[in-house]
């Protein structure tokens, strides 16, 4: 199993500024994906963080909005770019190894970000 | 494109006893698997079981079991002795082995009462 850490776990910003979660994974892995989870629904895909090149953004997010990203094979940073109170969500790192078998998809703990 | 329901918002269960949360999904994919996470207030997302689609077999851990049904694309999760720290969001979540992007259903909101 993988475990993954996230900073900060929560922060509270003023409209307009920016501000970059990072996640942390404790063994190298093949993938790496960012989701928000807006309050009281489900988890979204924003995009998947490719190690070395650009990430790949899910219809209705874009990288000026959300650039990512991803320098090594155990790190991601994710950064929420002119903020609106629109943007207050949880956001969540998950990771997993490719292989044969399916293997589990694990998050970290979530970054609850407020924007008034 | 991949899509997951889960058409209950809310389940209440009394401990000990059995409840069934529902999920259905649709693919054109032969290859793939599925997922249970359960979100407890604390939102992390644990992993509860997983299916690969490729197996027959019903996947089980410890009290929590699926019910697989490949053709009705249907997969629903069973607890077993529920206890009161079952009680959580519980998302059903495909993910195609092509992508491995993970495609969450709207969640259940599970309430265990003693």
């Amino acid at each position: 199993s993988a475990v993954i850490s996230q900073k900060p776990s929560r922060d509270i910003c003023q409209r307009g500024t920016s501000l970059t979660i990072q996640c942390q994974v404790d063994s190298q892995v093949t993938m790496m994906f960012w989701y928000r989870q807006q309050p009281g629904q489900s988890l979204t895909l924003i995009a998947t963080a490719n190690q070395g090149s650009e990430a790949t953004y899910e219809s209705g997010f874009v990288i000026d909005k959300f650039p990512i990203s991803r320098p090594n094979l155990t790190f991601s940073t994710l950064t929420v770019s002119n903020m609106s109170p629109e943007d207050s969500s949880i956001y969540l790192c998950s990771a997993h190894n490719r292989k044969a078998g399916g293997d589990t998809q694990y998050f970290g703990p979530g970054t609850r970000l407020t924007v008034l | 494109a991949q899509t997951v329901t889960q058409s209950q918002p809310e389940m209440s269960v009394q401990e000990a006893e059995t409840v069934t949360l529902s999920c259905t999904y649709d693919t054109s994919e032969n290859n793939y698997y599925l997922f249970w996470y359960k979100q407890p207030p604390s939102r992390q997302m644990i992993l509860v079981i997983r299916q690969e689609a490729y197996k027959q077999q019903n996947a089980t851990e410890n009290r929590f079991s699926v019910n697989f049904q490949k053709a009705a694309k249907s997969f629903s999760l069973k607890i077993s002795d529920s206890q009161l720290g079952d009680t959580a969001m519980y998302f059903c979540a495909f993910r195609d082995a092509n992508t491995d992007k993970l495609i969450f259903g709207t969640g259940t909101r599970l309430q265990v009462f003693p």
